[in-house]
């Protein structure tokens, strides 16, 4: 069974633009969690979609958004982006808010 | 709100010694609890997780982890560590239903002594 998988690996970007960050869930997974991972500041919660919907949000900007598609893949998008956002994004998928399986990550590099 | 405290930053055991990884957590209701591992640069593997019954839940590769009530504290164990368990370990809370996501503890870093 194939697991939850991320691109791009890496990501590099200058401060104002814009990231977006894809992932796909393990097949028959219908919920999709991003966390951030930077230096210093440990794993965070960053949204959770479910069935297409949003339906929690961790304390992040309205900068940070994504989307969740009919196949339940997921994109987060990073608007104007700042030096502090550089950080390992993690994306992990459930089943009915089971337990989270976590793709490899996107590193991304604010310059 | 949650939290997750993971007293120790770092951890040294040697090869073939045993080892135990300390986590508390403040959480309102009935938790859901997890032990997770990170390689540098990768990814979340997931050891261990406990929802509901026996208090002693097992994992793989190995580790086990006591979930204690009393003392709000969910240990991970495991007998005779290897070279290969050198990782960064992340004990995490979440709801039932994954509502808020999931809470994580800072981690504690694992060093494996020959």
């Amino acid at each position: 069974e194939a697991g939850v998988t991320q691109s791009p690996t890496h990501l590099i970007k200058t401060r104002g633009q814009q990231a977006t960050l894809r992932c796909s869930p393990i097949s028959g997974h219908t919920s999709v969690y991003w966390y951030q991972q930077a230096l210093g500041l440990g794993l965070q919660f960053l949204l959770w979609y479910d069935e297409g919907e949003e339906r929690n949000r961790g304390n992040f900007p309205p900068r940070f958004s994504g989307r969740q598609f009919p196949n339940y893949s997921s994109e987060l998008n990073v608007n104007a982006l700042e030096l502090e956002d550089s950080a390992l994004y993690l994306c992990a998928s459930s089943y009915r808010g089971l337990e989270q399986f976590f793709g490899p990550g996107t590193r991304l590099t604010v310059l | 709100a949650q939290s997750v405290t993971q007293p120790d930053i770092h951890i040294t055991v040697s090869e073939g010694a045993s080892l135990e990884l300390r986590c508390n957590y403040s959480y309102g209701a009935t938790p859901y609890l997890f032990w997770y591992v990170q390689s540098p640069g990768q990814g979340l593997q997931l050891l261990l997780k406990y929802f509901s019954g026996d208090t002693l839940v097992q994992g793989i590769k190995g580790f086990e982890a006591e979930f204690k009530r009393s003392q709000s504290s969910f240990n991970l164990r495991k007998p005779s560590v290897h070279w290969s368990d050198a990782a960064e370990y992340f004990c995490a809370v979440g709801a039932r239903g994954g509502a808020d996501g999931l809470t994580f503890g800072k981690g504690t870093h694992l060093i494996i002594q020959p």
